[in-house]
């Protein structure tokens, strides 16, 4: 069955980076876009980019533009997303979801990860 | 970047009551609208893809309707499994963009 399991929760200082992995299992990890899609605390979902596990190409939202990197290690079927020069207001939960295209984006997100909690603090 | 209205913000139902959401669009988006379903302290789950289709797994009490601007999601008999907040995404421009978000409950 297809799995995204996320790592765990990380704190973080001010100014600080965060990368946070998303492993994948039970699916070809290199047909289908990874996107990352982040939550503040009781807020609604934010969509910030995703990456194209089989090209590496990506494509971020402009506001996160120049502070988020999204890699991917198709060796062990891994997607990261990397967050830097954080806020207090980066703090939430941090998803990555699967693309319901094949081999395209639709845009449309079939599988999650559990969620990443980073709480962004001095 | 495309703006979704959801109505209402909230809503308190009875176990087998209808339960209707509506979702706007700033502009013209086709059908490319998805709804998704989420519990607290869990990922959404989507239900509902371009605009009516319903998800591999998901019960018939969902649906989807609509196109162009103005989209409906309704749940023909509201059971207590589905106390969650209900989303509303376009994807017919980047960015996907997501309505504020729906929270149901139980009367």
């Amino acid at each position: 069955q297809v799995q995204l399991v996320q790592s765990g929760a990380e704190v973080k200082k001010p100014g600080a980076s965060v990368k946070v992995s998303c492993k994948a299992s039970g699916y070809t990890f290199t047909d289908y876009y990874i996107h990352w899609v982040r939550q503040a605390p009781g807020q609604g979902l934010e969509w910030m980019g995703w990456i194209n596990p089989n090209s590496g190409g990506t494509n971020y939202a402009q506001k996160f533009q120049g502070r988020v990197t999204m890699t991917r290690d198709t060796s062990i079927s891994t997607a990261y997303m990397e967050l830097s020069r954080l806020r207090s207001d980066d703090t939430a939960v941090y998803y990555c979801a699967r693309d319901l295209g094949y081999s395209i984006s639709r845009g449309g997100f079939d599988y999650w990860g559990q969620g990443t909690l980073v709480t962004v603090s001095s | 970047d495309i703006q979704m209205t959801q109505s209402p913000s909230s809503l308190s139902a009875s176990v087998g009551d209808r339960v209707t959401i509506t979702c706007q669009a700033s502009q013209d988006i086709s059908n490319y609208l998805n709804w998704y379903q989420q519990k607290p302290g869990k990922a959404p789950k989507l239900l509902i893809y371009d605009a009516s289709n319903l998800e591999t797994g998901v019960p018939s009490r969902f649906s989807g309707s609509g196109s162009g601007t103005d989209f409906t999601f309704t749940i023909s008999s509201l059971q207590p499994e589905d106390i969650a907040t209900y989303y509303c995404q376009q994807y017919d421009d980047l960015p996907p963009t997501f309505g504020q978000g729906t929270k149901v409950e139980i009367k």
